[in-house]
């Protein structure tokens, strides 16, 4: 079973609208939880970075938050926009710096 | 994409020829990776170095070869040993450390009939 899971695995939505993606997680506890973006064909680009003792973080219009107690961290994109059409990707970094643990990743689709 | 570049962005090979994928950053990082991205699957470690001259292999090394003569490259080689070579391959560079954040270069997308 992989230590991260993503879902939904494809989402589609409106221009305008909200959206949030979700991440659970088995990895506990961990150095740093993020999200990244990945345009099609592409290489990840980091959106937000979350330590284990932080609860939520900003960047524009994306919000990461993060429940240790569920093991869940979820990813909201406020007042969507075209070019967020992309895959999202939560990513585990394990303690002492050991090798990542990615998702598989949510496909998101923003159409007008 | 930051200061990391893979060329070229798209390869095609014929089956049973290897192939060498090129990684350069100017981020001055120690550390390195190369990662494989499938559809529906997570990135899957392929190789990574965290100082020149050394390298470790990763989940799914079999079929893949590198080497880390300098600091700012590290060259990937598919070799035919490699079952089902055709992937989008993505490097990455780190500082390293325990909060280090890997940047991610563009990715080369590998096809081989």
């Amino acid at each position: 079973k992989n230590q991260v899971e993503q879902s939904p695995q494809s989402l589609i939505i409106l221009e305008g609208k909200n959206c949030t993606l979700q991440c659970n997680y088995t990895v506990s506890p961990f150095s740093n939880l993020r999200w990244y973006k990945q345009d099609t064909g592409r290489g990840p680009v980091s959106l937000t970075i979350m330590t284990f003792s932080e609860n939520t973080k900003s960047n524009g219009r994306y919000t990461a938050t993060l429940d240790a107690d569920t093991k869940q961290s979820s990813l909201h994109i406020t007042a969507s926009q075209l070019s967020d059409s992309a895959s999202y990707i939560c990513v585990v970094s394990p303690p002492r710096g050991g090798k990542l643990i990615f998702g598989q990743g949510t496909e998101l689709s923003v159409k007008p | 994409d930051g200061g990391i570049t893979q060329s070229p962005k798209y390869l095609f090979r014929k089956e049973g020829q290897n192939v060498t994928l090129s990684c350069e950053q100017n981020l001055n990082h120690d550390a390195m990776y190369w990662y494989r991205q499938d559809p529906g699957q997570g990135l899957r470690l392929i190789y990574y170095s965290q100082i020149v001259n050394d390298f470790q292999k990763g989940d799914i090394a079999e079929g893949y070869s590198v080497s880390r003569e300098k600091k700012e490259s590290f060259p990937l080689t598919v070799t035919s040993a490699q079952k089902n070579p055709t992937a989008f391959y993505l490097c990455a560079s780190s500082e390293t450390g325990r909060y280090y954040e890997q940047y991610f270069g563009p990715g080369t997308r590998l096809t081989v009939t």
